[in-house]
């Protein structure tokens, strides 16, 4: 499959073991924030968003939280499962830009 | 089945050698956006639609045009390509701006020489 990132930071965790994976963005301006699941060798997936004056949204399995104090935003994955080995992405939105901004990403990588 | 389609998947090219990378939905989606994504810098934003008719720059329109005559296509248009727009290239689309749900394509992996 393609090769998403070379210089990719990477996550390697157990099967079963919660997961997180963390961001940090740099707009406070944004409105929404949202988390991409990127496989090998295909397009970005939608995992889950957040509206900028929320700090939890929770999903099937899992959760984002959203700290605008410092900046962070945070993708909880329970019981990680290896089809969630793949390339995570953050991006942020400002709506009045149309504009989806990604981060760089974070590999995770589960262990059988 | 309800997807984002692109052609070609692969496609090495030579310098100066115009070229159209296409973007097709079949979600009657309205907003649309290119992506070209690199190692260590993730995806950027190269154009996107609003609509039929309506464009605009992204982060990283320079040697690029884009044109939306329909709703469905999208295409990507390299009129002079070089070789540091050797790159992946993914197109998205989503029901409308508001909807942050992008439904992406499988990628381009487009080689200049």
């Amino acid at each position: 499959g393609e090769s998403v990132g070379l210089h990719l930071p990477t996550l390697s965790v157990q099967e079963g073991d919660n997961s997180i994976i963390n961001c940090a963005y740099s707009n406070s301006a944004s409105d929404y924030f949202i988390w991409y699941k990127q496989e090998s060798g295909k397009g970005p997936q939608f995992i889950i968003d957040i509206r900028s004056n929320m700090d939890k949204r929770q999903g099937q399995r899992v959760t984002v939280l959203l700290n605008k104090t410092v900046k962070h935003l945070s993708l909880q994955i329970a019981a990680t499962q290896p089809g969630d080995s793949a390339v995570y992405f953050c991006a942020e939105i400002w709506d009045s830009s149309y504009k989806l901004i990604f981060g760089s990403g974070t590999r995770l990588l589960v262990r059988p | 089945e309800a997807q984002v389609t692109q052609n070609p998947r692969y496609l090495i090219t030579v310098t100066g050698k115009k070229l159209t990378v296409t973007c097709s939905q079949n979600m009657n989606h309205e907003y649309m956006s290119w992506y070209r994504q690199d190692p260590g810098l993730g995806l950027r934003q190269i154009y996107y639609s609003m609509n039929v008719e309506v464009t605009d720059k992204g982060d990283v329109p320079e040697g690029y045009k884009v044109s939306r005559k329909e709703k469905r296509n999208f295409p990507l248009i390299l009129e002079s390509p070089s070789p540091n727009q050797t790159s992946l290239y993914f197109c998205a689309s989503s029901l409308s701006w508001g909807l942050h749900e992008q439904f992406f394509g499988p990628g381009t992996r487009l080689t200049v020489l």
